[in-house]
């Protein structure tokens, strides 16, 4: 069973500081990753996707990848109590385009 | 665009009835997935659909549940007879193949209760 693994939290940040949300994934042969930000009551929304080792930054979003360790990663600069969700890391399966694998969720709080 | 619709947004029904859920994903996406969400087991996709033809539906908890999806602007959950363990929140999302990129958008989802 090809797994993904989060911290469930919840996640404590003070507003204005960075928050990092850790994710791990089983299947070696994973290409594809992403990181979905989740409201109470709400669909998940995209918000980061990476491909290629490194970081990729969109506005106070960085996402990092090694797959060589099988480990994405999410930084949230700057937090906001609008940032306060649950974030979900998703997989692509190897063996099956399209076939997403989420992790259980990072809920995060951004406290005042 | 108006993004992946799904209808209804909320049902209640009981044990025992049928149920159906519908989906129109965004136009020009040619992948579309049923997820089911519950606390306990989180975001599980359950059936995903490619150019309209069931590709893996391995998901599917067991033969109560069926998916079609007739023409590449809709597609439809039922679950029958339906069962209080279904009670769950729906997601259905779609995508656009694209060589390397492969981001999914989800519809607001249905929540299911069975009493």
């Amino acid at each position: 069973q090809k797994e993904v693994e989060q911290n469930s939290g919840p996640l404590s940040v003070p507003e204005g500081a960075i928050a990092s949300l850790n994710c791990t994934y089983s299947d070696r042969g994973s290409q594809s990753f992403f990181w979905y930000r989740q409201y109470s009551g709400k669909s998940p929304e995209l918000i980061m996707s990476i491909y290629s080792n490194g970081d990729k930054e969109d506005g106070r979003f960085t996402a990092q990848l090694n797959k060589a360790s099988q480990y994405v990663s999410l930084l949230i600069r700057d937090s906001q109590p609008s940032d306060s969700a649950t974030y979900l890391c998703a997989v692509i399966a190897s063996d099956s385009w399209g076939k997403l694998q989420f992790g259980a969720g990072t809920q995060v709080v951004v406290t005042p | 665009d108006a993004g992946v619709i799904q209808s209804p947004r909320h049902e209640v029904t009981e044990m025992g009835q049928e149920v159906t859920l519908r989906c129109k994903p965004i136009s020009g996406h040619d992948y579309l997935f049923w997820y089911r969400q519950t606390m306990m087991r989180g975001l599980e996709l359950l059936i995903y659909f490619n150019n309209n033809v069931p590709i893996d539906d391995s998901g599917m908890p067991e033969d109560r549940f069926s998916a079609k999806m007739p023409n590449a602007s809709f597609s439809t959950l039922k679950i029958q007879p339906s069962e209080p363990r279904d009670s769950a929140v729906y997601f259905c999302a779609s995508s656009k193949y694209r060589t390397g990129m492969d981001e999914q958008y989800f519809g607001p989802g249905t929540r299911l209760t069975v009493t």
